[in-house]
């Protein structure tokens, strides 16, 4: 079983301040995915990264793919309230199972005013 | 229209009833996962399923049932609820490569 770790699970920060979330495996994925989850809703995708070393900009959020593919981060500058959420990463495997997605438990941010 | 839409939203049930979540899908993807969420455990699969005659266990499957009536149908069911299924249920379809699922909106169960 691939297990995706997430840190930190909690952050609570000042709205303007940057922060980063971080998603680690000690198993390579083909793809990883970030995705948002706001309360009564479901997740809805961010981005897809699929190449080691990727960096993909979605206005002041960064995502970026490890060169091993074992690991990805996600950075947000000038956080602002609407960015609070559960951060979801998740991961396709190698060998055939691009099909299952692997969830890592999520990062709760909370953007205060 | 929501590109995948779940029903009922919410739902409270008694232990032993039969229950079935619907799910359907304007996304004209062939596959479709279900998925249950619990505080501390993240997003599980149940089941999911390739097209309408391929369908798999996920690593959750016990006390569920699935059928897939049509490309844009699949249904879940909980043959005899019990209060640990009580949970966050959401429905999903991708695209064959996978990358990136489109989620329904979910449907909060309460068993009691």
């Amino acid at each position: 079983t691939q297990l995706l770790e997430q840190s930190p699970q909690f952050l609570s920060i000042q709205e303007g301040e940057n922060l980063t979330v971080y998603c680690n495996s000690s198993s390579v994925f083909s793809s990883l995915q970030w995705y948002r989850q706001e309360p009564g809703e479901g997740p809805v995708l961010l981005v897809t990264v699929v190449t080691g070393g990727e960096v993909k900009k979605l206005k002041r959020l960064t995502f970026q793919f490890g060169d091993a593919r074992k690991d990805s981060s996600l950075h947000i500058t000038a956080a602002q309230p609407g960015d609070t959420g559960l951060y979801l990463c998740a991961g396709s495997g190698e060998g055939g199972s691009n099909y299952k997605l692997t969830f890592g438990k999520g990062t709760l941010l909370t953007v205060n005013p | 229209d929501a590109d995948v839409t779940q029903t009922p939203r919410n739902r409270i049930t008694k232990t032993g009833k039969r229950i079935m979540l619907e799910c359907s899908q304007t996304k004209g993807h062939d596959r479709m996962y279900w998925y249950r969420q619990d505080p501390g455990l993240g997003l599980r699969l149940i089941y999911y399923s390739f097209d309408v005659k391929d369908i798999n266990k996920g690593e959750i499957s016990d006390g569920y049932s699935v059928s897939r009536q049509a490309q844009a149908k699949f249904s879940l069911s909980l043959e005899s609820a019990i209060p640990n299924q009580t949970a966050l249920y959401f429905c999903a379809t991708s695209d064959f490569y996978g990358y990136g699922y489109t989620f329904g909106s979910g449907t909060r169960l309460t068993v009691v």
